[in-house]
């Protein structure tokens, strides 16, 4: 069965400073991994992606996301923060085993301080 | 494409009532999520459907939730009776093709049940 492990439930950077988020997956075969981005009162909004292609992703708004087998890890990353990547953040990993299915981390509140 | 549409996006109903909560899929896409989100749970996952058809529906809390996709562009939620515990945001999502493909989000229903 596949799943993710998120650490940290709330983080909270500078402005201008590295945005690190966790996310650690478990799955019985390779897995397709996202992050989801969430603003208040909207839906949940596609960040980036990992497919078996390339193992650095780059996705919008200048997020990255390193998949590495060995540590069974697909951390996302920004270099410089910004007040509105306040947000919280979603890490998933598909089933494949049927219809697609996304299995959701619990979730990191991000928050930039001025 | 205006997306994944969800009606109504706030709902207050009372104790016991019916609530209906509707989605209209990206067209062309052939898997529907529901999702409910809740701060004590996070994102939970109650039923999909593959072309128009429910392949999993374990996430449903109990019988009092159902889910119908009478066709590839309508799918409903209905809760009857309500309880104040079903109190949460309810999202509608939807995806085309193989593994790997993500899915589109609705803005949400934020449901009361007071």
């Amino acid at each position: 069965a596949q799943s993710v492990t998120q650490l940290g439930s709330h983080v909270s950077v500078s402005e201008g400073a590295l945005v690190l988020l966790r996310c650690n997956y478990s799955s019985s075969v390779p897995p397709y991994l996202f992050w989801y981005v969430q603003y208040p009162n909207q839906g949940l909004q596609l960040l980036l992606k990992y497919t078996s292609a390339a193992t650095l992703v780059k996705g919008i708004n200048g997020f990255e996301a390193e998949f590495k087998k060995s540590e069974t890890s697909f951390h996302l990353t920004k270099p410089s923060a910004h007040m509105s990547d306040a947000a919280e953040y979603f890490c998933a990993v598909s089933d494949q085993t049927g219809a697609n299915n996304l299995f959701f981390g619990t979730g990191t509140r991000l928050t930039v301080i001025p | 494409d205006a997306g994944v549409i969800q009606s109504p996006r706030h709902e207050v109903t009372e104790m016991g009532q019916e609530v209906t909560l509707r989605c209209k899929p990206i067209s062309g896409h052939n898997s529907l999520f529901w999702y409910r989100q809740t701060m004590m749970r996070g994102l939970e996952l109650l039923i999909y459907f593959n072309n128009n058809v429910p392949i999993d529906d374990s996430g449903m809390p109990e019988d009092r939730f159902s889910a119908k996709m009478p066709n590839a562009s309508f799918s409903t939620l209905k809760i009857q009776p309500s309880e104040p515990r079903d109190s949460a945001v309810y999202f509608c999502a939807s995806s085309f093709g193989p593994f790997g493909t993500e899915a589109f989000f609705g803005q949400g229903t934020r449901l009361t049940v007071v």
